[in-house]
């Protein structure tokens, strides 16, 4: 596609429930990156794939959270038995590949809300 | 640990020439970033950084020195529509593609 497009935008949600995010990358790229980001603050990595490997999944905050990009394009970030603390908006983003200096493109968020 | 810091707000008027600093204290480094994100919008690539020295594009500059672990992001001829978070980035080692992110610094450039 033409950017990194993620679904839903918005999503409420009663604490205990579980939830499921979607990243569309850029057809093109690589390597696809989850981030969490607060309000006023910069985005917190959460984990990266590289086509369909996950080489580095050290900033999930708990084993409740999980990511899979299974055929190395689209992905999906589930959150099992949602906390208050877990709303934030949660950011994907895209890149050609691996190379150092390779910019992430990144797609417009999804504003979780954990009632 | 690792450790990125920015300040918090600037005020500039436009017209003007900025400077943000960024200081970064990580376990290793392979490049410096800087994003520019407007409010309730996706962060956007401005520059990298990974030699010392000033990269130059348009009216933004960035400069690194690695071993001051130092960084700045220089805006000039500053437009209202530069009023924006910029976010100075750090990616940490060469084994792992993660970017650190800093908290961002808020631009606000008056008329």
């Amino acid at each position: 596609g033409a950017g990194v497009s993620q679904s839903p935008r918005y999503k409420v949600t009663k604490r205990g429930q579980d939830v499921t995010l979607r990243c569309d990358p850029i057809s093109s790229h690589a390597t696809l990156y989850w981030y969490q980001q607060a309000l006023g603050q910069g985005p917190e990595f959460l984990t990266y794939f590289n086509y369909e490997a996950q080489p580095d999944k050290s900033g999930l905050p708990s084993d409740r959270f999980s990511a899979e990009r299974p055929e190395g394009s689209i992905s999906t970030l589930t959150i099992q038995r949602t906390e208050q603390r877990d709303s934030a908006m949660y950011r994907c983003a895209s890149s050609e590949g691996l190379g150092a200096k390779d910019e992430q493109f990144f797609g417009p968020g999804t504003r979780l809300t954990v009632l | 640990g690792q450790n990125i810091d920015q300040p918090t707000e600037m005020t500039a008027t436009e017209g003007a020439i900025v400077q943000i600093n960024c200081t970064y204290q990580t376990s290793g480094f392979n490049g410096l970033f800087w994003y520019q994100q407007h409010a309730g919008e996706a962060p956007t690539f401005l520059s990298y950084n990974v030699l010392d020295g000033l990269e130059e594009k348009g009216r933004f500059s960035s400069f690194l020195s690695r071993s001051k672990g130092y960084s700045y992001l220089l805006l000039k001829e500053l437009q209202m529509k530069d009023s924006a978070s910029y976010l100075c980035a750090v990616r940490a080692n060469d084994s792992s593609y993660k970017l650190i992110f800093g908290s961002g610094t808020r631009l606000l450039v008056r008329p």
